[in-house]
């Protein structure tokens, strides 16, 4: 079965520092992968998707996300964040043996003025 | 407005209750599920469906009940509530697979359960 993981649990980041977000996935054949978000108080919102084609993927609020088969990989990013992206952050895998969506354990990412 | 609705959006269950979370699409999904969240766990798949009348069980199922007599609604049933229970329920929907392509899952807006 394939499994998530995210290895950082708590980022604390100034506003317009970078971010970069592990996500790790298990799974030999193909896969679809996502990032969600969920702020505060809120459901999950998809921030992007890869399903094929370009590795680098662009998504909502200036955020990006890249593919690199060969480890298994697909960290988020943004250059410079803000206070307003404080929330919780899933990476997602869709294999397509199922429908199921297995996501990682989530990033909590706090950042301050 | 499309999308997935789901109720009552706040509960709290004496142990040893039963209920039943609501979760409703108007999408034509095949395909609906429920997880539930936890601190430092992310989303865990409970039971999930790929059609009316089909039904299977997730990475969590033990307490927990579902069916799915309709395309639209899924709902997911407590049998006898226990505190390890208290969590944020999420249903989604999504078509189904069938092969890899550029589409969505869906989600609720949650119901926060709390057992006491």
């Amino acid at each position: 079965a394939q499994s998530v993981s995210q290895h950082n649990h708590h980022v604390i980041l100034s506003e317009a520092a970078s971010l970069e977000l592990g996500c790790n996935y298990s799974y030999g054949g193909t896969v679809n992968l996502f990032w969600y978000v969920q702020y505060p108080g809120q459901h999950l919102q998809l921030l992007l998707k890869y399903f094929s084609g370009d590795p680098l993927v662009k998504g909502i609020k200036g955020f990006e996300a890249e593919f690199i088969k060969s480890k298994f990989s697909f960290n988020l990013r943004k250059p410079s964040v803000q206070w307003s992206d404080t929330a919780e952050y899933f990476c997602a895998v869709l294999t397509g043996t199922a429908s199921k969506l297995t996501f990682g354990t989530g990033t909590r990412l706090q950042v301050t003025l | 407005n499309a999308g997935v609705t789901q109720t009552p959006k706040f509960q709290v269950l004496k142990t040893g209750q039963s209920m039943t979370l609501q979760c409703a699409q108007d999408m034509n999904h095949e395909y609906m599920s429920w997880y539930r969240q936890d601190p430092g766990m992310g989303l865990r798949l409970i039971h999930y469906s790929v059609g009316a009348g089909i039904t299977d069980q997730g990475e969590v199922p033990n307490g927990y009940n579902v069916s799915r007599s309709t395309t639209e609604d899924f709902p997911l049933r407590l049998l006898s509530a226990a505190p390890s229970q208290t969590s944020v329920y999420f249903c989604a929907s999504s078509r189904m697979t069938g092969g890899l392509g550029d589409y969505g899952y869906t989600f609720g807006s949650g119901t926060r359960l709390t057992v006491v």
